[in-house]
């Protein structure tokens, strides 16, 4: 069967640090993924999805960037965290149907 | 551009009510659409999976339909539960088939 991990599962940073948060699925070749970010009072924002390894589209511009340097991971990164970049971000992966989401990661910008 | 609306954006009920959750969407030319299940600071859970082809699907006490013409879903939870309490998401992916694009949900609870 198929999993998704998707790791810290929590962390707190500084205004102007780095940030990596890493996702990868395991029982399925060549998977659609996702970055979702969910602020608090919002919903759920599309942040990047890959269709293959290099393959990287942005939804909105911000100060993230995403990779998929193998088949089943991908990476979400910021070289300067903002204020504005606290949230719930979610990890995702579909075969081109149902969609099936990480557990998730809690970043809280200080 | 697709915009998905939950409505209400907020429901509480007594055990045992049967109840409905709206969805609606902009853009009616869409590949399917999702309902999930969130709790409080999880991932979601996927519910039920409507192709556009499809009129509704149901799962135990759950029944989502879809009219696309109209641009409108419905989720039903029949005889609800407090394990029921959670936000409950709809999402649309649009005929390119790329990502989907979600509402902002309903907070459902229920009290025993």
């Amino acid at each position: 069967s198929q999993t998704i991990h998707q790791w810290p599962a929590t962390l707190v940073q500084p205004v102007g640090s780095p940030l990596s948060l890493e996702c990868t699925v395991e029982g399925t070749s060549n998977p659609n993924l996702y970055w979702y970010r969910q602020a608090a009072g919002r919903g759920l924002q599309l942040l990047f999805y890959s269709v293959g390894i290099g393959q990287i589209s942005s939804e909105v511009p911000q100060n993230l960037s995403a990779s998929r340097p193998q088949d089943r991971q991908f990476i979400l990164s910021s070289k300067k965290l903002l204020l504005s970049d606290s949230g719930f971000y979610l990890c995702a992966w579909s075969g081109g149907g149902t969609i099936y989401f990480g557990e998730g990661s809690w970043l809280t910008v200080v | 551009k697709q915009e998905v609306t939950q409505i209400p954006a907020a429901l509480s009920v007594p055990e045992g009510e049967n109840l409905v959750l709206n969805c609606s969407f902009t853009d009616s030319a869409i590949y399917n659409l999702q309902w999930f299940r969130q709790d409080p600071g999880k991932g979601l859970t996927s519910l039920l999976l409507i192709q556009s082809s499809q009129r509704e699907q149901t799962s135990g006490r759950l029944n989502a339909s879809l009219d696309k013409s109209s641009g409108r879903s419905t989720l039903y939870i029949a005889a609800s539960q407090p394990g029921d309490s959670a936000t409950y998401l709809c999402a649309v992916k649009d005929q390119a088939g790329t990502a989907l694009i979600f509402g902002k949900g309903t907070t459902l609870s229920v009290s025993s």
